[in-house]
């Protein structure tokens, strides 16, 4: 079953704009991951939150993480036109196997 | 380092027909990982090898469902026999040892469908 449930399910932006996706789950978590997936390059890890971990960066990408709420962002700022994707989360649960379990995903369009 | 592999690309066949598919991981890594993706949904876990163990194989459809993994570096995926809804990607992943946090590194993926 899915973990994660993610919002917007689409999103259509201009190069250049922001871009943010949320990400709810349910159960606990020992890290939440963010992938990538695009014809081109498959699936892809982007960035890795632990959840002792309220806040990371890399490059363009910020993401959040709510333990409390059970939630995570992540923001892609200036946006170009190879962001065009679909972006998921997924949750690791910590029972040491490093099973994941991915939401349904957000596709992003970003506009020349 | 290679990446993930794996063969075919693409399979095209009939229901209640007979797919294989192969996977070889990223070398030293222990940890294998298939994985379904219906179009428009997340991919959804089938099974886990650790080495040629069996980990975590709850959400394969046993019936028509097997993996092996014999030697602790390649594996295959077998449907027998297909149905109509198996049409999907099909996802290998390897994650390095260890208990720590590790990302998956995926293959380009096994399209199948079945008519």
């Amino acid at each position: 079953s899915q973990q994660g449930e993610e919002d917007p399910q689409a999103l259509s932006i201009q190069e250049g704009e922001n871009a943010t996706m949320n990400c709810s789950y349910k159960t606990s978590i020992n890290n939440l991951q963010w992938y990538r997936q695009n014809s081109g390059r498959g699936l892809v890890h982007l960035i890795l939150i632990r959840s002792n971990e309220r806040e990371k960066h890399s490059g363009r990408l910020r993401v959040t993480l709510d333990t409390s709420k059970k939630s995570s962002s992540l923001l892609i700022t200036a946006s170009r036109a190879a962001d065009t994707a679909s972006y998921f989360c997924a949750t690791d649960a910590g029972m040491n196997t490093g099973k994941l379990i991915f939401g349904q995903g957000t596709t992003l369009q970003v506009k020349p | 380092e290679a990446g993930v592999a794996q063969s075919p690309r693409y399979k095209i066949i009939e229901k209640r027909q007979s797919v294989a598919f192969w996977c070889n991981p990223i070398s030293g890594h222990a940890t294998l990982y298939w994985y379904q993706q219906i179009l428009g949904q997340g991919p959804k876990l089938l099974i886990q090898f650790q080495n040629n163990g069996v980990v975590d194989d709850s959400q394969l459809p046993k019936d028509r469902f097997s993996a092996e993994r014999l030697k602790g570096v390649d594996s295959t995926l077998k449907i027998q026999p297909a149905k109509l809804e198996d049409s999907a990607v099909y996802l290998c992943a390897s994650r390095r040892p260890g208990t720590g946090f590790y990302e998956q590194y995926f293959g380009p993926g096994t399209r199948l469908t079945v008519t």
